[in-house]
């Protein structure tokens, strides 16, 4: 099955911790990206990548970053910089940046930090 | 716990009808428009698309209306079913030289009644 997996489903942290968020794709997809989600409101961009090895500020980069050392695996970091961030962060991917089409989201995780 | 549906319009549709979501999209130069469907805790997925020179783009049971003139999209969704009840969005594409960017509404929680 191809597809983007995130994990885990949940996670919680105290405050001033960091956090890492896996991401994978195997559908061959060159564009990545990370959103996050909060009641309310639409997705928002915090980072997204076009290649392997390169990766852009979205518009909510600020408490956050990220890697791209394959082109399967974007994770992203919550530092401990990021003022709010409890929230559902979702990671997509699409063929290519640029190209009009889909972007393909994974199932989310549910972060928490008290 | 959820992440969307909170504060959201919501549109209440009796099993059978059609189901009719609207989305007013902020940019003329817009030129590619999605609709996604989120259920409960999971990310969101593709439902159809349509670019910019066209009008009306239908798929299975779902219809996706274009109006430029006043930056209006719709989805129609015929024979509504109880798997149907989600939160719905559109996606607005601007792609301007290098840079590509979807910008995600809000969305509608759809509620089917049976």
């Amino acid at each position: 099955d191809g597809g983007i997996t995130q994990s885990p489903k949940y996670l919680f942290r105290k405050e001033g911790q960091n956090v890492t968020l896996s991401c994978e794709q195997n559908l061959n997809h060159d564009a990545m990206y990370w959103y996050r989600q909060d009641p309310g409101q639409g997705l928002r961009l915090i980072y997204y990548s076009q290649i392997v090895n390169d990766f852009q500020k979205g518009d909510i980069a600020e408490g956050y970053s990220v890697s791209r050392e394959k082109k399967e695996s974007f994770p992203l970091t919550v530092t401990s910089a990021q003022k709010n961030p409890t929230a559902f962060y979702l990671c997509a991917s699409s063929i290519g940046y640029g190209i009009l089409g889909e972007q393909y989201f994974g199932p989310g995780t549910r972060l928490t930090v008290t | 716990g959820e992440n969307v549906g909170l504060h959201l319009p919501t549109l209440s549709v009796q099993e059978g009808d059609n189901s009719i979501i609207n989305c007013a999209y902020s940019n003329s130069a817009s030129d590619y428009f999605i609709w996604y469907k989120q259920e409960s805790g999971k990310g969101p997925q593709f439902i159809i698309d349509i670019r910019s020179n066209m009008d009306k783009r239908q798929g299975q049971r779902v219809t996706v209306l274009l109006n430029k003139t006043v930056k209006h999209l719709s989805l129609q969704i015929a024979a509504t079913q109880p798997g149907d009840s989600a939160v719905y969005f559109c996606a607005e594409n601007i792609y301007a030289g290098t840079a590509s960017k979807l910008t995600f509404g809000t969305g509608t929680r759809l509620q089917v009644t049976l």
